[in-house]
């Protein structure tokens, strides 16, 4: 059975801190993608991953930074978060074709003070 | 561009009732995927379908079918008899090869609520 995790599924923290947020896939997929998701916007894309210590940039990765080390994991990073970076973020994983499904986590709902 | 719609950003409908979910895409690309998503309260996204672009007919799971029509660029989602359950956020999603390998252009999202 499929499987994403994320390491918390509500998180608080102040302005100005440094936040992780944990990724786990257990399907050996290449590809991994963190997305943010704001009423009305849908989801957007923040970085990708299409294998170890490779990265690319999405459409809103300002104030963002990621980090693959293994395979199975995928970090996002805020450097010192702000207010309007509160939100819900997601994480996927995907086998290297373009055309497979995106296997989602459950999500991570980050309130930044 | 690539460009998911779904208009209707929020429907009601008493439970039993069809409702149909619309989503209208654009894309300059003759070869491409689209999905649809749903997301209950819990928040994960749960995968419904995948279609291609040259597979046109339509299909039908349970309750659940999908119109696909390539005229008017739309790929259009129905429940019959809806329940409770069906209660979520319903996203469309398109991936194609001027998104890259690499994602899913998604849609700003329907919020269906069925009221028993």
């Amino acid at each position: 059975d499929v499987k994403v995790t994320q390491s918390s599924r509500y998180l608080v923290k102040r302005t100005g801190e440094k936040v992780f947020l944990e990724c786990v896939q257990d399907m050996d997929h290449e590809n991994m993608f963190w997305y943010r998701q704001d009423p009305g916007l849908g989801l957007r894309l923040i970085y990708f991953s299409y294998d170890v210590k490779m990265k690319e940039k999405g459409d809103i990765p300002e104030g963002y930074s990621v980090s693959r080390e293994k395979k199975e994991r995928f970090s996002l990073i805020l450097e010192s978060a702000s207010t309007n970076q509160t939100s819900m973020y997601l994480c996927a994983s995907r086998p290297p074709d373009w055309e497979s499904t995106q296997y989602f986590g459950p999500g991570t709902r980050l309130t930044v003070l | 561009a690539q460009k998911v719609t779904q208009a209707q950003t929020e429907i009601s409908v008493v439970e039993k009732e069809d409702v149909t979910l619309d989503c209208v895409y654009e894309t300059r690309d003759t070869t491409y995927y689209l999905f649809w998503y749903k997301q209950p309260p819990s928040g994960e996204l749960v995968f419904l379908i995948r279609r291609n672009s040259f597979d046109e007919q339509n299909e039908i799971s349970g309750r659940y079918s999908w119109n696909f029509q390539k005229s008017t660029s739309s790929f259009n989602f129905t429940i019959t008899a809806s329940q409770v359950v069906d209660s979520a956020v319903y996203f469309c999603a398109l991936s194609d090869p001027q998104t890259g390998a690499n994602n899913l252009f998604f849609g700003t999202g329907t919020r269906l609520t069925v009221i028993p």
